[in-house]
């Protein structure tokens, strides 16, 4: 495997359901990121970590639970979903907090998710 | 503010060029970006150019910066149908954080 990965790629899940979306960088980076791409709506940036801790988390409801146990991998715990969080999750890193050259962002094909 | 604007569709003919408009408001902004989405797929970093430039040129592709009138362009030379994608212009907010556009959906007919 190679970039970065996700799974699952498709999720559908009920408002009561706990379930999670995992991403992996077989990169070396050190930042990873989560977000979120709506329907014709710019994408919105969740959470940032960069080795492993969070740096930014942009006011997302609680109800989205980030993880990230090495620099590796990063976690999105889901509890009590609203149809209204549908959309497609995407996953990125990069080598360090930054912005270009090394520290581009690479994304994953992002996990598509409904809830119903 | 942080908003970043382009138009949602663009039709163009295979072989002719696309150009794909996006206006930005962060006049401060180190980086401006475009990335490529195909069905299915992440994003795709496509090319970037710092701010103190107006031209970037790599291969089929050319980005034109207008910082005064916060105005960056994508063109694409002999579109193929490949090219059919979802573009997204983004622009740098901090030193990590980028704001992105809704994108431009390009249809590349034969």
């Amino acid at each position: 495997e190679t970039g970065v990965t996700q799974t699952p790629r498709h999720l559908v899940m009920g408002m009561t359901n706990k379930k999670s979306l995992k991403c992996e960088q077989h990169l070396g980076h050190n930042a990873m990121y989560w977000y979120k791409q709506s329907a014709k709506k710019p994408l919105e940036l969740m959470f940032v970590y960069n080795f492993k801790e969070q740096t930014e988390n942009n006011s997302v409801p609680s109800r989205f639970s980030p993880e990230c146990p090495n620099s590796s991998h990063l976690f999105l715990h889901l509890h009590t979903l609203q149809p209204e969080d549908s959309a497609l999750y995407l996953c990125a890193s990069s080598q360090d907090l930054g912005l270009a050259g090394l520290d581009t962002q690479y994304f994953g094909p992002g996990t598509r998710l409904t809830v119903l | 503010g942080e908003d970043v604007e382009q138009s949602l569709f663009l039709s163009v003919r295979e072989g002719d060029s696309s150009v794909i408009n996006c206006t930005y408001t962060d006049s401060s902004s180190t980086y401006l970006y475009w990335y490529k989405q195909e069905p299915g797929a992440g994003l795709q970093l496509l090319t970037y150019i710092f701010s103190n430039m107006d031209m970037k040129q790599d291969q089929r592709l050319t980005v034109l910066l207008n910082k005064k009138d916060k105005h960056l362009s994508l063109r694409i030379a002999d579109t193929q149908t490949g090219d059919s994608a979802i573009y997204f212009c983004a622009e740098s907010i901090n030193d990590y954080k980028l704001s992105f556009g809704a994108g431009t959906t390009v249809t590349v007919r034969a």
